[in-house]
């Protein structure tokens, strides 16, 4: 099974708001990701999880902030979000984050910042 | 800078009419070379991984080659059902990132 889960599937907020997003798999992986996506462009990566440690934040503003809770979940908490954040915000999985191993996409969560 | 450019940007094709999609890569040292598929509003699907130059890959009406430059995603006598934007990932040595091109957005027309 190479499946990863992400709830909710849409999500409109308010800029003052605060929400998270969640992510799951159950394929025993160990490096996990967060991306957002823009209509049109590749995939934007924002952080990287390895063994439930932060290893890659790639200058992401601070209302993005992330969390790992165990190494099957990854939740991205939300606050005082812009409306350029609307975006498809995609979650990975891989076996690992240092070797060419191919990272397994979530169906994504579509967010509208109002 | 690792780099990777795809073309052509959107491809339109009869069914059954076979083509290639091209994706050139610079990278400092290659770790792998990776094929996804994603169509409107979903996430990206796994198809290949290709670690050197001359390896080839298949599945169903896809064959992914590999070179030192560049890679090529073949598909075959296409149906409908393969339309979607293909993108193609490098991850080089130095780096735990993958960068994706910009996709190819493919229409195939019954």
């Amino acid at each position: 099974d190479t499946e990863v889960t992400q709830t909710p599937k849409h999500l409109v907020m308010g800029m003052t708001n605060k929400k998270s997003l969640k992510c799951e798999q159950h394929m025993g992986h160990r490096a996990m990701y967060w991306y957002k996506q823009k209509a049109k462009k590749p995939p934007e990566l924002m952080f990287v999880y390895s063994y439930e440690k932060l290893s890659i934040n790639e200058s992401v503003p601070s209302r993005f902030s992330p969390e790992c809770p165990n190494s099957s979940l990854l939740n991205l908490h939300l606050h005082a979000l812009q409306p350029e954040d609307s975006a498809l915000y995609l979650c990975a999985s891989s076996q690992e984050s240092s070797s060419p191993y191919e990272q397994y996409f979530g169906p994504g969560t579509r967010l509208t910042v109002t | 800078e690792d780099q990777v450019t795809q073309s052509p940007e959107a491809l339109r094709l009869q069914e059954g009419e076979s083509s290639s999609l091209n994706c050139s890569y610079t990278v400092s040292g290659l770790r792998g070379l990776f094929w996804y598929r994603q169509d409107p509003g979903k996430g990206p699907e796994f198809l290949f991984t290709l670690y050197s130059a001359g390896e080839e890959k298949e599945k169903e009406r896809l064959k992914a080659t590999l070179t030192k430059k560049e890679s090529f995603l073949h598909i075959t006598a296409p149906k409908p059902e393969d339309s979607a934007t293909y993108l193609c990932a490098v991850q080089g040595y130095n780096t735990d990132k993958l960068i994706f091109g910009t996709g190819t957005r493919l229409q195939v027309f019954p």
